[in-house]
């Protein structure tokens, strides 16, 4: 069974521009959900997407958005971007987001951005 | 607000040893605590799974215990080897279907 891919793998920006990330999840899982991961904030939760409805959201401005497809992919878009949103993006997937459900996280995209 | 706390700095220990992390928590009751494991550049790897009603749980060389009064979970690695180095992070959930919310992690270093 493939794993979660995500692409680009890295990504260079620069301030002011937008960007939009993918994440294919593994066959048959639907739950796919989004985590910023840098050093000295570590893994925050973004958004979590399940049957193309976002069912939860964290802790981020509107300039942090998401969609999910029918087919379950997802991406995720980020307009404006400042220098802070440097960081490793996460998409992780499930075939049920409940809470002991395991998730199984992507090799990221590396976003830097200038 | 909610508060996960694992020790910033790295643990180094000789090859053979036992490995012990802590990740402590505070302001938050969850259902469910996660360990994973994540190598440099790669995404985290889900290792164990322990619920608020258990008090330990193994797998193999790994064990994880879980204390909702101390508020304290450890993450033991038995017989520790080089290939164990990585950063272990613990991630705490509510039931239902909430979100992980999770610790920045340890480095763990096993020596040769």
């Amino acid at each position: 069974k493939a794993g979660v891919t995500q692409t680009p793998r890295y990504l260079i920006k620069t301030r002011g521009q937008q960007v939009t990330l993918s994440c294919s999840p593994i066959s048959g899982h639907r739950s796919v959900s989004w985590y910023q991961q840098t050093p000295g904030q570590g893994l925050q939760f973004l958004f979590e997407y399940f049957s193309e409805t976002q069912r939860n959201k964290g802790n981020f401005p509107g300039r942090f958005s998401g969609r999910q497809f029918s087919n379950s992919r997802s991406e995720m878009n980020v307009s404006t971007l400042e220098l802070g949103d440097s960081a490793l993006y996460l998409c992780a997937s499930s075939s049920n987001r409940g809470p002991t459900d395991t998730q199984y996280f992507g090799p990221g995209t590396r976003l830097t951005v200038l | 607000s909610q508060k996960i706390e694992q020790n910033s700095e790295a643990l180094n220990i000789q090859e053979g040893k036992t490995a012990t992390l802590t990740c402590n928590y505070t302001n938050y009751s969850p259902a469910y605590l996660q360990w994973y494991r994540q190598d440099p550049g790669r995404g985290p790897v889900f290792l164990l799974l322990i619920r608020e009603n258990e008090k330990e749980k193994r797998k193999e060389r790994l064990k994880v215990t879980f204390d909702t009064t101390l508020k304290q979970s450890l993450f033991h690695i038995t017989a520790s080897q080089p290939a164990d180095s990585a950063t272990y992070l613990c991630a705490l959930t509510n039931s239902g279907y909430s979100t992980l919310t999770f610790g920045k992690g340890t480095m763990l270093l096993v020596s040769p």
